[in-house]
């Protein structure tokens, strides 16, 4: 069965702080993995995409990374803002239309 | 989000009763999901349409209807509400794997 595992389930961290959030996955055939945000209340906005060839992937001050040989991503959140606040998906697709989705980290940011 | 909407965007309703929540996209894409999410547990797939009137069931379908009569429109229909049906729904559109996600910003269903 496919699945993605997100850790932490929550974080805490000081503004202006870096932190890295963790995806492991066992989903095959393999075919991208994307970073979603999640801002309370609202629906999940795309982030960052990597296909099996991209290792690193960056949007501001958020960088990806993906090792497809281990199964692995990280998002790697820089110099944090209180905006940063929000629910981090993991979400892998496989080449079908039906992606899998982690449960979620719950990132909060403290001024 | 920009060329999704769902509505309503919330709703109060009786248990027994049926609902239906509205998925509306002006982006021509393909395929439309209609997820719920639940402390603890993520986004679980209720159905999916791969095109009009195509349609699938997703891992916690039972309780639940869809419609696509449309590309435009996909309807999700509680037929007799229950309190376990209490949750926020997102519906996502896509115009194939390599393209994402893009979701609405969701309902919030109470069923007292």
């Amino acid at each position: 069965k496919n699945q993605v595992e997100q850790s932490p389930q929550s974080l805490i961290i000081l503004e202006g702080k870096n932190c890295t959030l963790q995806c492991n996955y066992t989903v095959s055939p393999f075919s991208n993995l994307r970073w979603y945000k999640q801002d309370t209340g609202r629906g999940p906005v795309s982030l960052t995409i990597m296909t099996f060839s991209e290792n690193t992937k960056s949007n501001g001050r958020y960088t990806a990374t993906l090792d497809a040989d281990t199964k692995q991503s990280s998002l790697h959140i820089t110099a944090s803002q209180l905006s940063d606040s929000a629910s981090y998906i993991c979400v892998v697709s496989g080449g079908s239309y039906i992606p899998t989705f982690g449960r979620g980290t719950s990132l909060i940011v403290h001024p | 989000d920009a060329g999704i909407t769902q509505s309503p965007r919330h709703k109060v309703t009786e248990t027994g009763t049926p609902v239906t929540l509205r998925c509306h996209q002006t982006e021509n894409h393909r395929y439309m999901y209609w997820y719920r999410q639940d402390p603890g547990h993520g986004l679980r797939l209720i159905h999916y349409s791969y095109g009009v009137k195509d349609t699938d069931k997703g891992e916690v379908s039972d309780g639940y209807s869809v419609s696509r009569s449309k590309t435009e429109d996909f309807l999700l229909t509680l037929e007799s509400a229950t309190s376990s049906q209490t949750s926020v729904y997102f519906c996502a559109i896509s115009d194939g794997d390599r393209d994402g996600y893009t979701f609405g910003s969701g309902t919030r269903l109470t069923v007292v």
